[in-house]
This record gives structure tokens, C-alpha cells and sequence, in this order.
């Protein structure tokens, strides 16, 4: 049971390159969320998903566009990257409702240059 | 607007010592709170929770107290142990809500 798996582990990109980054899932969960971790300030919400086919803004959504065709796959794509987006990309997964623990992948770690 | 803080970037403490982890948070409709545990390279995972029905709840060493009036709670580790070394993250939600929000994070090191 591998729980919640992100694709690739690292990347540098150059500014204005387009790359996505894969989520995937096989504990059967309805929500998704994709979060960024940058120093000091914590894990921020870029966008989450409710089920197959939902998508949803969070905290931070510019720059960053997300698709869930499948329900176990919540792909997170940037257009044209810019140093700005420099971070450690989390993936996280829950079931709901009433059930808050979530599920993280290991991270992306991206530098844009 | 940063809805759930943690005021305290790091934290260092003696094995055997208590460990205290706090976290305030400014929205009252938030009423599910969380601690999450991260290892540097590993993604976080749920340490602990406390509904706020509840002021304190314990799992072992690790107890987490609200107080609701404050909007705030906090984190004992007691006794700490070096294996805790970590970065602490504080979440709250809404029951009815979709999403959790997180605070900044705390480095704990517990040393030997």
C-alpha cells in the first residue's frame, strides 16, 4: 500500500519552462489538496479538489493550474515557471467528511533558475 | 492574513525534559485542531487532534491543550527524546470545512 505518491522527487526548471507535477493516491480518497512549504511560512494551500473532476482555489492558486480526471490523480502544472515558485510541493490526501487526518506524499523539491 | 500562528521558529530542549510547542489561530470559526510532524525529506504526518468539544487530549507522550477562549493551544512532549527532533506544524479546520490551514511551523531539537 503505498499511500500517497508524488512525481519526480526534484526538478530545476528555467524560468519560463512549463512542467507538471503528478499526485497519485491508492487509499480510495475523495479529497486532494496540493500545498507549497517555503521558510517561515509554513504548508500554504495552492489548490485542493473535492472529488473526480473538481477543482477548487486555495490560499495561493496564481501561477498554478490543477486537473483530476481520475479520481486517484491530482495533477499540479506550472505554465511558464518563475523563480518565485522555487519550493517543496506537497500532495495530500483525505477522506471525507469527519475525517481530518491527511495523508502526505514525500514532496517535490523544485528550483526554478 | 495568517489565520494560525506559531510565534516560535525553534525550539530546543534536554532529553527527558518537557517540550512545549504553542500555536494561536485568530478565526472562531475553526473548531478541529491538529499537530503534524515532519521529518526533513519525509512529508508531514498526523501526530495528534483535539476537537473543540475538548480541552485536552492525550496519546501516549504527547498531550495537546485548548484553550478556546484564548485561541489558543499547544503541544506537550514529555519526557522528549532526540527521535522527536522535528518541525512541529499546528493545523485548524471547520468541521463542515473542506480544507485545513497551517501555521508556520516550529523546529524542535531535542538534545541528547
Amino acid at each position: 500500500n503505498a499511500g500517497v505518491t508524488q512525481t519526480p522527487k526534484f526538478r530545476v526548471l528555467k524560468t519560463g519552462q512549463s512542467m507538471t507535477l503528478l499526485c497519485a493516491q491508492d487509499m480510495n480518497h475523495e479529497y486532494m489538496y496540493w500545498y507549497r512549504q517555503d521558510p517561515g511560512m509554513g504548508l500554504r494551500l495552492i489548490h485542493y479538489s473535492v472529488g473526480e473532476g473538481t477543482t477548487a482555489k486555495g490560499e495561493v492558486p496564481d501561477g498554478y493550474n490543477v486537473s483530476r480526471l481520475k479520481k486517484q490523480n491530482f495533477l499540479l502544472g506550472l505554465e511558464s515557471a518563475a523563480p518565485s515558485q522555487t519550493s517543496v510541493y506537497f500532495c495530500a490526501s483525505r477522506r471525507p467528511p469527519g475525517s481530518y487526518g491527511y495523508t502526505f506524499g514525500s514532496g517535490t523539491r523544485l528550483t526554478v533558475v | 492574513d495568517q489565520q494560525v500562528k506559531q510565534n516560535s521558529p525553534s525550539l530546543s530542549v534536554q532529553e527527558g525534559r518537557i517540550s512545549i510547542l504553542n500555536c494561536d489561530y485568530t478565526n472562531s470559526m475553526f473548531d478541529y485542531f491538529l499537530w503534524y510532524k515532519k521529518y526533513p525529506a519525509e512529508g508531514p504526518t498526523f501526530l495528534i487532534s483535539i476537537s473543540s468539544i475538548k480541552d485536552k487530549n492525550e496519546d501516549g507522550r504527547f498531550t495537546v491543550f485548548l484553550n478556546k477562549s484564548a485561541k489558543h493551544l499547544s503541544l506537550h512532549i514529555v519526557p522528549s527524546q532526540p527521535g522527536d527532533s522535528a518541525v512541529y506544524f499546528c493545523a485548524a479546520s471547520r468541521t463542515s470545512g473542506s480544507r485545513l490551514t497551517f501555521g508556520e511551523g516550529t523546529q524542535l531539537t531535542v538534545n541528547p
